[in-house]
């Protein structure tokens, strides 16, 4: 089972959709999460951190289940320049690495 | 400009002939690391560093070697490429608190290696 998983997707939604990706981490010992973006051929960038009370930033969402072990990214009035893979990411128990999920990809339709 | 740059962008090579990548930060950062990407896969980190001369193993890291002799730079090397290694590499740099990664990773632009 991999560490982190996601849907890959694709996920087509036109103009103006809310769209919401969910991610499940294997290893209850982790202790930070984030979701980073992706945009085609370019480097990752951080999109937003995930917090245990959930967090907000604009049309971002993320929210944070520890229980259940999983992440996940909410966008809403989905825009054109949305469109990327998005990747969610896990901080190992040894708080030195980083576990990347494969990504999940969302096109946003004109 | 805060950014990690890595050299070459591209690269086409031969399967045993030695190839460095590199990699270099301006941001003071502690942590470098370096992953490869690959369709499916998502990213492995390669290697990683906390700080000058202190380097780890990451989850994939047969076949290549790192050295960290200054804080800014990062080469990753690759002794006798084969073409299983044909991937996207990428360097990334963060702040670290001297046991911990700390904060956001900083992604260098990426190089596309193809071994044949």
């Amino acid at each position: 089972r991999k560490e982190v998983e996601q849907d890959p997707g694709p996920f087509n939604v036109p103009e103006g959709a809310t769209v919401a990706f969910n991610c499940t981490y294997s290893n209850s010992a982790s202790q930070s999460f984030f979701w980073y973006r992706q945009d085609c051929r370019k480097e990752p960038k951080l999109l937003m951190s995930v917090y245990s009370s959930g967090n907000e930033d604009g049309r971002f969402t993320a929210q944070l289940n520890r229980a259940s072990q999983y992440i996940s990214l909410l966008i809403r009035d989905s825009k054109l320049s949305d469109s990327a893979t998005y990747l969610c990411v896990v901080k190992k128990s040894s708080a030195r690495q980083l576990t990347f999920g494969s990504g999940t990809q969302l096109t946003v339709l004109p | 400009e805060a950014q990690v740059t890595q050299n070459p962008r591209y690269l086409i090579t031969v399967t045993g002939k030695k190839l460095t990548v590199t990699c270099s930060q301006n941001m003071n950062h502690e942590y470098m690391s370096w992953y490869r990407q690959d369709p499916g896969l998502g990213l492995r980190q390669i290697y990683y560093s906390m700080n000058v001369e202190v380097t780890d193993k990451g989850d994939v890291p047969e076949g290549y070697k790192v050295s960290r002799k200054e804080k800014r730079n990062f080469p990753l090397i690759l002794e006798s490429p084969s073409p299983n290694q044909t991937s996207l590499y990428f360097c990334a740099s963060s702040l670290s608190t001297g046991t911990s990664l700390g904060g956001e990773q900083f992604f260098g632009p990426g190089t596309r290696l193809t071994v044949l």
